[in-house]
């Protein structure tokens, strides 16, 4: 069974940094890429950024582009999503998805295995 | 990046009757692979989004045939021939065939 397990949420200050972890377990992590998607309390969802299998390859966002930064750990089966700059429009639960081409056709694109999610507010 | 829209934004339905919720792309979702990369997600309140369809039509394991999708090129739709009172929540329409994914604004499902 497929598990996407999220940590790292929390509360930080508007400019602040934060780092989202995503341990995998239940598939072969390394031959998959892996997505991170966003939801406002209240909204939509929101892809933010995909990686690669190998990591080499990676999409953003224009709204967090040159702000966060995706990477894996393939040895430990670890996705991660370092932010930075914070902003209150950040403010959103974040879901870490295995990517999937049954969804569709770029890398990456969200599957159907998401994480629980973690909540990431920051105040203004 | 690819508009999607949804229609209703809201949904009253009858325990046991029918619903239908449609999405439409801002473009064609013909891949030219021949895939038309349509997904539709349900997210109960609280919980994670769960795909049900993948490739339009294609129901994803262990989701009842209660659920069916359907449509081309720019025009979806999902239904539920029978709605239970578990099938409420937010459902999402999403495309896969142009980068970035993009989602639907969300049909919120709720019991009349």
């Amino acid at each position: 069974e497929v598990q996407l397990l999220e940590s790292g949420g929390g509360l930080v200050q508007r400019g602040g940094s934060l780092t989202l972890s995503c341990a995998a377990s239940g598939f072969t992590f390394s031959r998959h890429a892996m997505t991170w998607v966003r939801q406002a309390p209240g909204e939509g969802l929101e892809w933010v950024s995909s990686l690669s299998e190998n990591g080499n390859n990676m999409n953003y966002a224009d709204a967090v582009k040159g702000r966060f930064i995706i990477s894996r750990d393939n040895s430990r089966n670890t996705l991660y999503l370092q932010m930075h700059s914070l902003r209150v429009e950040d403010i959103a639960t974040y879901y870490c998805v295995k990517g999937d081409f049954w969804s569709g056709f770029h890398f990456g694109t969200p599957g159907g295995d998401w994480g629980q999610g973690a909540l990431v507010t920051v105040s203004s | 990046d690819v508009v999607m829209t949804q229609s209703p934004l809201s949904l009253p339905v009858t325990l046991g009757q029918a619903a239908s919720i449609s999405c439409r792309s801002g473009q064609s979702l013909v891949h030219s692979d021949g895939n038309t990369y349509l997904n539709w997600f349900h997210q109960r309140p609280g919980q994670s989004p769960r795909r049900l369809i993948y490739k339009v039509s294609n129901r994803d394991s262990g989701v009842p045939d209660r659920f069916s999708g359907s449509g081309s090129g720019t025009d979806f739709t999902l239904t539920i021939s029978r709605v239970e009172a578990d099938d409420v929540g937010v459902y999402y329409c999403m495309q896969g065939t142009h980068w970035p994914s993009t989602f639907g604004p969300g049909t919120k499902v709720h019991i009349k």
